[in-house]
């Protein structure tokens, strides 16, 4: 079954700074990576996702990239902001079937006002 | 915005107890999920429903699990006999149907889930 890396587990940035955060997979049938925000006690809320025919994906100051031959995929958030404190979640899902989501191991974000 | 919505936000229960865990998916959605989420930890897939039936499940969703879909509008995950070990917070999950230009609708929608504590 598909495996999900994520790294690193957390992460301080200084407010107005960059935060990157890097996932791997291992199915290839996976083609669907979706990235969730979690705030503590609340559900997991997608923030953007990426299909595997696409390289890049931006919205506003948050951005994804993939990397379908050595199945790497990422998130950028620029300009960074204390609101953007949370733990984020990358995920891939197989296109089309019943799609179960496989989520990464989480990366807990603390950005520092 | 509709939303997928679940009851009740929290549980305790004793060990050995039926539980039965409720959520409401978006109305026009087709695709049912329960994750489960223990404390600190990732999301883990649990099961996947459609057409009124299991389509796909994980090695988590044994024997002491089922699911239903009593009405057209709730979807239900009981655990019959509660181990300590199930105390984790569960999300349900719900897509819509068909294509979004061209390409099927794979968004999953998380309900604010249910927090089981077995005691």
């Amino acid at each position: 079954g598909e495996n999900v890396e994520q790294h690193p587990s957390t992460l301080s940035v200084q407010e107005g700074d960059s935060a990157v955060i890097k996932c791997t997979y291992s199915d290839s049938a996976s083609n669907y990576f979706p990235w969730y925000k979690q705030e503590l006690g609340k559900r997991p809320q997608l923030i953007i996702d990426i299909r595997s025919n696409v390289g890049e994906k931006k919205d506003q100051r948050i951005a994804v990239t993939l990397n379908k031959t050595a199945k790497h995929f990422s998130l950028h958030i620029t300009e960074t902001q204390p609101e953007d404190s949370a733990v984020y979640f990358c995920a891939a899902s197989p296109s089309g079937g019943y799609q179960k989501v496989t989520f990464g191991t989480g990366t807990k974000l603390q950005v520092i006002p | 915005e509709p939303e997928v919505t679940q009851t009740p936000s929290h549980q305790v229960t004793q060990m050995g107890q039926e539980v039965i865990l409720r959520c409401v998916p978006i109305s026009n959605h087709l695709y049912f999920y329960w994750y489960r989420q223990i404390l600190g930890q990732k999301v883990e897939f649990l099961v996947s429903f459609y057409n009124n039936e299991i389509s796909e499940k994980s090695e988590i969703f044994d024997d002491q699990f089922s699911v239903e879909r009593p009405d057209g509008s709730n979807f239900t995950l009981k655990i019959r006999s509660t181990k300590l070990e199930d105390s984790a917070m569960y999300f349900c999950a719900s897509r819509r149907p068909g294509l979004a230009g061209g390409l099927p609708r794979e968004t999953q929608y998380f309900g604010p889930g249910t927090r089981l504590l077995v005691l």
